[in-house]
């Protein structure tokens, strides 16, 4: 099985609104760890940010937060405000293992911002 | 500049022929991972190691690919008779384990063309 399902290959959204890429996942771990990073055609991946299993909040950072429910095994990215350089590929991913050293990575969304 | 540094950025080289990657993680971090992404797809696990040790390897590696991390500072990831089918973006990550969150820091990826 799939540890990490992105199921929206590319999202149009308009400047200025919000935005949310769906990610699923699937592990028995109860301690985990879930990120989302960001690929511009750069190429770089940029770590956006992260939520613990523990967590009782879902993750803020700025712009962008981190839809957490765990029953659902969901891991949503919003991205509120859309700007033009927020164009790029957005990867979900977990952490998880004996020794928290296990990283696995969704196949993305292609994430477009309409001006 | 202290982010994780990869060398070479791009490398053409023709099927059959050896080539080498190397990677400089960042100073402090113990952990470094080697992950391989082809065009439109998530990265994929090629291999974890702690320190000097090598942890873990995927399946994917099969026995042309050699990862190495003397010393546990830089890393080489090398493939031996290349085919077409290794083309592909070579990236390196690495992390601290005793972070809170634990995110992996990419370098920008090491570009593989084999013609």
């Amino acid at each position: 099985a799939q540890k990490i399902t992105q199921t929206q290959p590319g999202m149009f959204v308009q400047e200025k609104e919000a935005v949310t890429l769906d990610c699923t996942y699937d592990t028995s771990d109860p301690s985990y760890g879930l990120f989302w990073y960001k690929q511009p055609s750069s190429g770089e991946m940029i770590f956006l940010i992260y939520q613990g299993s523990y967590d009782q909040q879902n993750a803020t950072e700025g712009r962008y937060s981190l839809n957490f429910q765990k029953a659902r095994k969901s891991a949503n990215l919003v991205i509120s405000a859309s700007q033009l350089g927020d164009s790029a590929m957005y990867f979900c991913a977990m952490r998880e293992g004996e020794n928290f050293n296990k990283f696995y990575f969704g196949s993305g969304t292609k994430l477009n911002v309409k001006p | 500049d202290t982010g994780v540094s990869q060398d070479p950025r791009h490398k053409i080289t023709k099927r059959g022929q050896n080539v080498t990657f190397r990677c400089d993680p960042i100073s402090e971090h113990n952990r470094l991972y080697w992950y391989r992404q082809t065009l439109g797809q998530g990265p994929e696990f090629l291999t974890y190691f702690q320190n000097e040790a090598q942890l873990e390897k995927s399946r994917l590696l099969s026995d042309r690919f050699s990862a190495e991390r003397p010393k546990g500072s830089f890393s080489t990831l090398e493939i031996q008779r290349t085919e077409q089918g290794d083309s592909a973006m070579y990236l390196c990550a690495s992390s601290w384990d005793r972070a809170n969150t634990g995110e992996l820091f990419f370098g920008e990826g090491s570009r593989l063309t084999v013609l």
